[in-house]
């Protein structure tokens, strides 16, 4: 296994379009995190699962968002309506649990909404 | 409000030239304090974790280091392949467990 994966790495769509990103992470890892990071910024939190359950959702995370881990495995994250403020880059990490550990991350989605 | 801030936004060294980054954080229980860096267009990628004041981490030309209130990088002799942005993040006991609080990062360039 070679980290975690992103796919695509860069999407560009109209305003208004539905786009879905897929995060696939270590596979021993059982939790999974959506950042969302613009130019100058740190990534911010956005959700994020422990196996198949999603445990918490930042108040970033509007009603047109939405995100799934079927089985616990890869990551689905879901952009209804897309605005122009959604273009960023959509970082998913993993996890070994609890604790203080080092998440991973994937190389990231670029968003740009036109 | 947990808060991250870093400083300076840029550095600019000359290889060899070692020098140190700063993150300042307030958060309500420190939980772990993480170092990473993010190279254009990629991920952060993680270089350290550090959990109480006085502890200490090292890995190549980098150190790390944490107080009750900043933690410094301390970059010496810095190499071209060292430039790449640094972030620091913080994770607290009050909040969410997945929640990492970012600072905005110090965009660190070495020149030869």
């Amino acid at each position: 296994d070679t980290g975690v994966s992103q796919d695509p790495r860069h999407k560009i769509t109209k305003r208004g379009q539905n786009v879905t990103f897929r995060c696939d992470p270590i596979s021993e890892h059982n939790r999974l995190y959506w950042y969302r990071q613009t130019l100058g910024q740190g990534p911010e939190f956005l959700t994020y699962f422990q196996n198949e359950a999603q445990l918490e959702k930042s108040r970033l995370l509007s009603d047109r968002f939405s995100a799934e881990r079927p089985k616990g495995s890869f990551s689905t994250l879901e952009i209804q309506r897309t605005e122009q403020g959604d273009s960023a880059m959509y970082l998913c990490a993993s996890s070994p649990g609890q604790g203080t550990y080092g998440y991973t991350f994937g190389s990231g989605t670029r968003l740009t909404v036109v | 409000e947990d808060q991250v801030t870093q400083s300076p936004e840029a550095l600019r060294l000359q290889e060899g030239e070692s020098s140190s980054l700063n993150c300042s954080y307030t958060v309500s229980g420190l939980r772990g304090l993480f170092w990473y860096r993010q190279d254009p267009g990629k991920g952060p990628e993680f270089l350290f974790t550090l959990y109480s004041a006085g502890e200490e981490k090292e890995k190549e030309r980098l150190k790390a280091t944490l107080t009750k209130k900043e933690s410094f990088l301390h970059i010496t002799a810095p190499k071209p392949e060292d430039s790449a942005t640094y972030l620091c993040a913080v994770l607290n006991y009050g909040g969410s467990q997945g929640n990492l609080i970012f600072g905005k990062g110090t965009k660190l360039s070495v020149k030869p």
